[in-house]
């Protein structure tokens, strides 16, 4: 199985911060990687698919980055609205993975 | 657009096997541009793929659940199913259906479209 880890577990940043998220695949995915925010009680929401491509509708202040074992997501300025969890999964291969995700809190 | 519900009970009984639906709205299930997705997340926990299917039949599950999950897809009533047998405490979790897509340009793309989510509890 392809083992999926994110870094940091948890963040605490301003409105108006740079956020970067990073996740590492155990082994290569291509561009196979989607990034997932989740707000308490609610299913998560795909921001970027393929490792880079923007799902519709998300803002651009989102973006993704990175091919074969190292993905970033970077939040270019956070909004109130983003404080939630984020997580990446990859679905190069089955087992279908999920990162562990990480929480980003209010500084 | 594509929508999707889950159905089922909420409370299920250790030993005997939860059994969720999940039924799509707005587009066909026999699209061959999808798979479906079950996926779970125990309270407070990460998410977890449970496995998908196509409309053919064809599956994939997750070996850690795999001796205790089927999956089944229903194309007369735009529905595909969940069983998971032999539950325990740990099985206790928000059960959701997702499509798993394919997009020409990009092949096969993270999972799209998620239903709301159901709470399952295996508890006596």
């Amino acid at each position: 199985d392809i083992q999926m880890t994110q870094s940091p577990s948890s963040l605490s940043a301003s409105v108006g911060d740079r956020v970067t998220i990073t996740c590492r695949a155990s082994r290569g995915i291509r561009n196979d990687l989607g990034w997932y925010q989740q707000k308490p009680g609610k299913a998560p929401k795909r921001l970027i698919y393929a490792a880079s491509s923007l799902q519709s509708g998300v803002p651009s202040r989102f973006s993704g980055s990175g091919s074969g074992t190292e993905f970033t997501l970077t939040i270019s300025s956070l909004q109130p609205e983003d404080f939630a969890t984020y997580y990446c999964l990859q679905h190069n291969t089955y087992p279908l993975g999920f990162g562990p995700g990480t929480k980003v809190d209010i500084k | 657009q594509l929508q999707l519900q889950e159905s089922g009970p909420g409370l299920v009984k250790p030993s005997e096997t939860l059994s969720l639906t999940c039924t799509v709205s707005g587009g066909s299930i026999s699209s061959s541009n999808y798979y479906w997705a079950w996926i779970r997340q125990p309270p407070g926990k990460g998410l977890e793929w449970i496995g998908n299917i196509y409309y053919s039949g064809t599956t994939y599950y997750n070996p850690s659940l795999k001796s205790r999950v089927t999956i089944s897809v229903d194309t007369s009533k735009n529905q595909f199913s969940l069983k998971l047998s032999s539950v325990t405490a740990a099985d206790t979790a928000v059960y959701y259906c997702a499509t798993y897509p394919y997009s020409g340009r990009n092949g096969w793309v993270a999972l799209d479209i998620w239903g709301q989510g159901t709470m399952v509890t295996v508890s006596s």
